[in-house]
């Protein structure tokens, strides 16, 4: 079984540039969750998507974060603009249903914010 | 909202001796604890969970137990191996299958 695909591996930009994040679940998962790990720090959760709808999102910097799931499949993950304290690992995950059991996760994305 | 603790920060073991790592939690109406691995730039993968009507449970070398009352669960690795050797992350969800909230993770190191 493929696992949750998420590119690039890596990213460094400067402050107040743009940033976006792709993202595959696996094959038939329905929900698809976006977690930012600062560093020394569990994972926090920015949105999850059911299908292309967001179920919560109560934990995005709206001001400059956007994320989206167009086609209830890949989704991608934007920041716009960067700010230092972005800095982190952006991970996605997935799961089969909408209950936050049993998540997947990608190997993440490791922005720096110069 | 839901706040989760976990201690210790680090953990060093002798390879063969047993690690615990401890959670509290907030919401006495959480009703899901997982546990994840994280090896070193690799992703988090889970290796167990536990449900609130239940009071332990074991999976081979693995086993967490679940204090409601307390508010506390525990990850108990028994015989540990150098390959233990990661981050390891709790969590907890809340009632209406709310979104996980993570603790701050236990570094493991096993010595061999």
């Amino acid at each position: 079984e493929a696992g949750v695909a998420q590119s690039p591996r890596y990213k460094i930009i400067e402050k107040r540039q743009s940033v976006a994040f792709w993202c595959n679940p696996i094959s038939g998962h329905a929900t698809l969750y976006w977690y930012q790990q600062i560093l020394g720090q569990g994972p926090k959760l920015l949105i999850q998507f059911q299908n292309n709808g967001v179920v919560d999102d109560s934990q995005l910097p709206k001001d400059r974060f956007s994320a989206e799931r167009l086609k209830g499949v890949d989704s991608t993950l934007k920041i716009q603009p960067a700010k230092l304290e972005d800095s982190a690992v952006y991970l996605c995950a997935s799961s089969l249903l909408q209950d936050n059991e049993k998540l997947f996760f990608g190997s993440g994305t490791q922005l720096s914010v110069l | 909202g839901e706040n989760v603790e976990q201690h210790p920060s680090t953990l060093s073991v002798q390879e063969g001796d047993s690690a615990v790592i401890k959670c509290t939690y907030s919401d006495s109406a959480s009703n899901y604890f997982p546990w994840y691995k994280q090896e070193l730039g690799k992703r988090p993968q889970l290796i167990i969970d536990i449900r609130s009507n239940v009071g332990e449970k074991k999976d081979q070398r693995i086993a967490v137990t679940l204090n409601k009352t307390a508010k506390h669960f525990s990850l108990h690795i028994t015989e540990t191996q150098p390959e233990d050797s990661a981050v390891y992350f709790c969590a907890a969800r809340g009632p209406g299958a709310r979104q996980l909230t993570f603790g701050s993770g236990t570094q493991l190191t096993v010595l061999p």
